[in-house]
């Protein structure tokens, strides 16, 4: 029972470089969400997706870009990495009924120097 | 808009009751739920409230006020593994599931 796979799970950038984050859920959720975390932040939702091909922006989507080309992968690209990105991005996906609650991948701890 | 607050950090006893509260001022509300998140791990799924009352789930209890937009979850017979943060989250009433989160309260157990 895999749930929600995030990839990498460590990374070290430069500011300025790109690199995409992978989210992969085999229970055939529709909905997908990106969050960040911060000490003493919580969750911050950066974008999601209500299904294959289709996106929205979330709380702070500045910096960030997603795609969701298969129902079952949600990617979260930093264009431009900069510092302020430094955080814990999760992954989640849930059912469309109206009590599940979100499944959550194991994180991406990011550091942008 | 959405505004959730939880108290940031919580001390208890082993073997002792702890309750954690919530107070939420949000449109479209459509739930509640509790997540646990132990450092450096995922949250992962506690407790679900729409209706007022308490739900009760074996050590775990959540209640709910609509009116007066209040939640708590109790923790009985706390035991040092309960050492996490919990997040109240509300599930806003959206075509996407969405839920805002609180910022966590982190409870420490000790012996």
């Amino acid at each position: 029972n895999a749930g929600v796979t995030q990839t990498p799970k460590f990374r070290v950038l430069k500011t300025g470089q790109s690199m995409t984050l992978l989210c992969a859920q085999d229970m055939n959720h529709e909905y997908m969400y990106w969050y960040r975390q911060d000490p003493g932040m919580g969750l911050r939702l950066i974008h999601y997706s209500v299904g294959e091909g289709t996106t929205a922006k979330g709380e702070v989507p500045d910096g960030y870009n997603v795609s969701r080309l298969k129902k079952q992968n949600f990617l979260l690209g930093l264009e431009s990495a900069a510092p302020s990105q430094t955080s814990v991005y999760f992954c989640a996906s849930r059912n469309r009924d109206r009590n599940q609650p979100q499944h959550f991948g194991d994180g991406t701890r990011l550091s942008i120097l | 808009g959405q505004n959730i607050d939880q108290p940031t950090e919580m001390t208890a006893t082993e073997g002792a009751i702890v309750q954690i509260n919530c107070t939420y001022q949000t449109s479209g509300f459509n739930g509640l739920f509790w997540y646990q998140q132990h450092a450096g791990e995922a949250p992962t799924f506690l407790s679900y409230n729409v209706l007022d009352g308490l739900e009760e789930k074996g050590r775990f209890s959540s209640f709910l006020s609509r009116s007066k937009g209040y939640s708590y979850l109790l923790l009985k017979e706390l035991q040092m593994k309960d050492s996490a943060s919990y997040l109240c989250a509300v599930l806003r009433n959206t075509n996407a599931g969405k839920s805002t989160f609180g910022d966590g309260t982190t409870l420490t157990v000790k012996p």
